[in-house]
């Protein structure tokens, strides 16, 4: 099977943008959540979307926000980009509710 | 936050050598997982434990967990240099689907 492909791989933005971000998951797995992954802070959870239904999601602003489509596929949007948004954005997808995740390259997200 | 605490945050070490990661969690879990980072990429999922289990093992990984202690250790057994990269502990909260609250991650260096 594919793995999990993110896009793009990489972005570069200016403060006050917006950007959206996409994940194709594995083929068969119905839940996808997302990660921002910084030197600072480390690896902090998003959200997690399952059968197009957002499911749990993290300590973050109503800035970013996403969705999943009926074939899996999910999207991440971010609106009014901060400097702090600079992260490394990676999606997984899982099989089951509390299995393994399998990730997805990440897409490196630059704000200027 | 963060659930997780890692110890120590890098370790060097000689091929051959054995590594021992431990990584202490905050509150009551489904399983816990581990997870190797190369460089910055995608997460590689390595091995899961559940709570109610409290040894496994896959190739020349040992996964330990004692959840009276709320803590876990993974040992590398016989290391490679290619066994140089970031590896996280992550746990599912209980009644917590879909989510994983990561440690800080230890970097591991195996010299050849």
């Amino acid at each position: 099977k594919a793995g999990v492909t993110q896009t793009p791989r990489y972005l570069i933005k200016t403060r006050g943008q917006q950007v959206t971000l996409s994940c194709s998951p594995i083929s068969g797995h119905r839940s996808v959540s997302w990660y921002q992954q910084t030197p600072g802070q480390g690896l902090q959870f998003l959200f997690e979307y399952f059968s197009e239904t957002q499911r749990n999601k993290g300590n973050f602003p109503g800035r970013f926000s996403g969705r999943q489509f009926s074939n899996s596929r999910s999207e991440m949007n971010v609106s009014t980009l901060e400097l702090g948004d600079s992260a490394l954005y990676l999606c997984a997808s899982s099989p089951g509710t509390v299995a393994e995740q399998y990730f997805g390259p990440g897409t490196r997200l630059t704000v200027t | 936050s963060q659930q997780g605490e890692e110890d120590p945050q890098a370790l060097s070490i000689q091929e051959g050598e054995n590594a021992t990661m431990n990584c202490s969690y905050k509150t009551s879990i489904n399983n816990l997982q581990w997870y190797r980072q190369n460089s910055g990429r995608g997460l590689v999922h390595l091995i899961l434990i559940r709570s109610n289990e409290r040894e496994k093992h896959s190739g020349r990984l040992r996964v330990t967990l004692d959840t009276s202690k709320k803590s876990s250790s993974l040992l590398i057994t016989a290391s490679r240099a290619a066994d140089t990269a970031s590896y996280f502990c992550a746990t599912v909260p209980s009644g917590n689907t879909g989510k994983l609250i990561f440690g800080q991650g230890t970097t591991l260096q195996v010299k050849p």
